[in-house]
């Protein structure tokens, strides 16, 4: 089944723990994405990834990492975290950056006490 | 990428038709009308697009006006797993940063 999966899928942390939650997509597609939804701010984009080994911040970068070392997996990293990084996260995926409907992860609920 | 207006909130009964309207009456030539819908804080679900002509999927069917400056989401038969909220995105094709609005509430009643 073609699908975006995140892990974890809940997570409760305290400021300053490290953490990284994972993004995978079996669909072969070169784009991904992370997002980011609070209440009355709707999503936004954190970081993207166009292809292997390239990523671009998005709207709200600040206090995230990304990697795409391998085109399946998008990992997002909070070095150190905060209670402002409270949030319901989506990694999405598309064929490419310009071709192809965008498919979204199930979402990772986090915590940050 | 235009700006999209959608009405807050909308109910339907069981089993009627739902439909969803959104006005973009900045859209340009080259600019895609997307449907999403997110149900109770899962990841949102794409729907259908179109660019001019009307579109037809499994989930919905999507009428853009011919001056392309609104468009509507039909659910032709819906059910109360139905209850989202839906998202219009009018946007280049493709499938890059989509900016998501506050969307409509729909709400389907037994």
């Amino acid at each position: 089944e073609a699908q975006v999966t995140q892990n974890p899928r809940y997570l409760i942390t305290v400021t300053g723990k490290k953490l990284t939650v994972t993004c995978s997509q079996n669909m072969n597609h070169e784009y991904m994405s992370w997002y980011r939804q609070d209440p009355g701010l709707g999503l936004r984009q954190i970081y993207y990834s166009m292809n292997v080994e390239v990523t671009d911040k998005g709207d709200v970068p600040e206090g995230y990492k990304v990697s795409r070392k391998e085109k399946r997996n998008f990992p997002l990293i909070l070095e150190s975290p905060s209670p402002n990084q409270t949030s319901l996260y989506f990694c999405a995926s598309s064929l490419t950056a310009l071709r192809g409907t965008q498919y979204f992860g199930p979402g990772t609920r986090l915590l940050v006490l | 990428d235009a700006k999209t207006t959608q009405p807050t909130s909308m109910d339907c009964a069981e089993g009627r038709a739902a439909n969803l309207p959104c006005n973009h009456s900045t859209i340009s030539g080259n600019e895609y009308v997307y449907w999403y819908r997110q149900i109770h804080s899962q990841g949102p679900q794409y729907i259908i697009h179109g660019l001019k002509n009307n579109e037809t999927n499994e989930m919905a069917s999507l009428i853009i006006t011919e001056d392309r400056k609104s468009s509507t989401l039909i659910l032709p038969h819906a059910t109360l797993r139905d209850t989202a909220v839906y998202y219009c995105i009018v946007r280049v094709g493709g499938g890059n940063k989509l900016v998501f609005g506050a969307g409509t509430i729909l709400r389907v009643k037994s």
